[in-house]
This record gives C-alpha cells, sequence and structure tokens, in this order.
C-alpha cells in the first residue's frame, strides 16, 4: 500500500517568489492536512481539506494557500516568500474527519528561501 | 498554555534496554486522541501509536506502548529493547476537533533519543 506522496523533496527558491508543493494521500483518505516545521515554532498547523474543501486553517498569513482535487491530491501554495518560511513542509492523509487512529504523515518538502 | 509537554529535550538508552519519553497534554474536550511519531533525520514522519480518550485499555503496537493515564493528562512513549535505529526525534501531538467536523494535530517540542550501543 503506497503512503503519502509529497513533492517536490527539496527546492530552493528567491525571496519574492512563489513556490506550489503537491501531496498524494494514501488511497481511500479524504482528509489531507499540512503542517510547517521550523526549528524555532516547532510543527504548525496549516490547513485541513475534506472533499475539496477547507475546513480548519490555522495562524498563518493568506499567502499561504491551498486546494484539493477530487481525487484528493491536495495542492499548497505559498506566495512572495520570505525567509522565514524555510522549512520543512509535511502533508498528513486520514481516511476521514472522524478516523480514530489512522494519520500518516508523508516524507515532507524541504523548502529553502535565499 | 503548551497543550502537549515533552520535558526531555534529549535522552540516551543503552542499546537493548527499555526508554520512557514523557508527554504530559491538556485539553478541556472529553474526545481526543493521542500520538506519538518518530521523525529520523530524513524528516519523515513516521506514526508509531494511538491512543483515544475513551480507550480503556494502553495501546500497544509491537516494540511500542504507550502508557495513558488520563485523570494525571499523561500519554508516556515506552519502547522496549531499544535499538540503535530507534534513535531519532519522538514527538507527542495531540487531535482535537473544531468546527466543521475538522480537526488539527497539536505537537509537542519533542525527545531526542540517542541509542547507545
Amino acid at each position: 500500500k503506497a503512503g503519502v506522496t509529497q513533492t517536490p523533496r527539496y527546492l530552493i527558491k528567491t525571496r519574492g517568489q512563489q513556490v506550489t508543493l503537491s501531496c498524494s494521500p494514501i488511497s481511500g483518505h479524504r482528509s489531507v492536512s499540512w503542517y510547517q516545521q521550523t526549528p524555532g515554532q516547532g510543527l504548525q498547523f496549516l490547513f485541513e481539506y475534506f472533499s475539496e474543501t477547507q475546513r480548519n486553517k490555522g495562524n498563518f498569513p493568506g499567502r499561504f494557500s491551498g486546494r484539493q482535487f477530487s481525487n484528493s491530491r491536495s495542492e499548497m501554495n505559498v506566495s512572495t516568500l520570505e525567509l522565514g518560511d524555510s522549512a520543512l513542509y509535511l502533508c498528513a492523509s486520514s481516511r476521514d474527519s472522524h478516523s480514530g487512529n489512522t494519520i500518516y504523515f508523508g516524507e515532507g518538502s524541504w523548502l529553502t528561501v535565499v | 498554555a503548551q497543550k502537549i509537554t515533552q520535558t526531555q529535550p534529549g535522552m540516551f538508552v543503552q542499546e537493548k534496554e527499555a526508554v520512557t519519553l514523557d508527554c504530559t497534554y491538556d485539553t478541556s474536550d472529553p474526545s481526543y486522541g493521542l500520538f506519538w511519531y518518530k521523525q529520523p533525520s530524513s524528516g519523515e514522519m513516521i506514526f508509531l501509536i494511538y491512543q483515544g480518550s475513551y480507550d480503556q485499555q494502553n495501546a500497544t503496537e509491537g516494540r511500542y506502548s504507550l502508557n495513558f493515564q488520563k485523570a494525571r493528562k499523561s500519554a508516556n512513549l515506552v519502547i522496549s529493547a531499544s535499538q540503535l535505529g530507534d534513535s531519532a526525534m519522538y514527538f507527542c501531538a495531540m487531535r482535537e476537533w473544531s468546527g466543521a467536523g475538522s480537526y488539527q494535530l497539536t505537537f509537542g517540542k519533542g525527545t531526542k533519543l540517542s541509542v547507545i550501543p
């Protein structure tokens, strides 16, 4: 059974650019959520999608956005990149919003902003 | 106030010995879930074990067990027979439900476990 797939694994961007990260959840999983991990702030929730609808959003500026497609794949976008956006971005998938114990993460996308 | 507290920034354990990683949590919601994840240096967050707030028995998954003490709001991870490959960061996380049926995980700051040969 394939796990959560995130692409790209590593990328370097310049300040002011934008970036799009992709996440393919485990087959049958309809909930996808995103987290940002930095040394200073730790792991922080970005947003959660279920059946193409964003149902919850963390405390991040509007430069951070996302979407989910009908096949449950999700993308997140960060516009006007800042140095502080350098982080590991992790995607998690779950079967549905009330599943008990199945929240699995991907390998993450390492973003460096220079 | 922190919702998930992991008081051990780093720990050492001898290979083949057991180790306990501490986690305390804070919530007023009667329905919640507690997770432990392992994160090696590669970055992947690996699911280890889950405990639901209504589960009567402590969860176990192979060499991992969760010592759940609800009244004390404690959910410690016990790793038996440590292996060199267990060296990694370990995160405790709590799932809470928000509006519209959504949820989010709140993570602790993690414990770096080093297994000594």
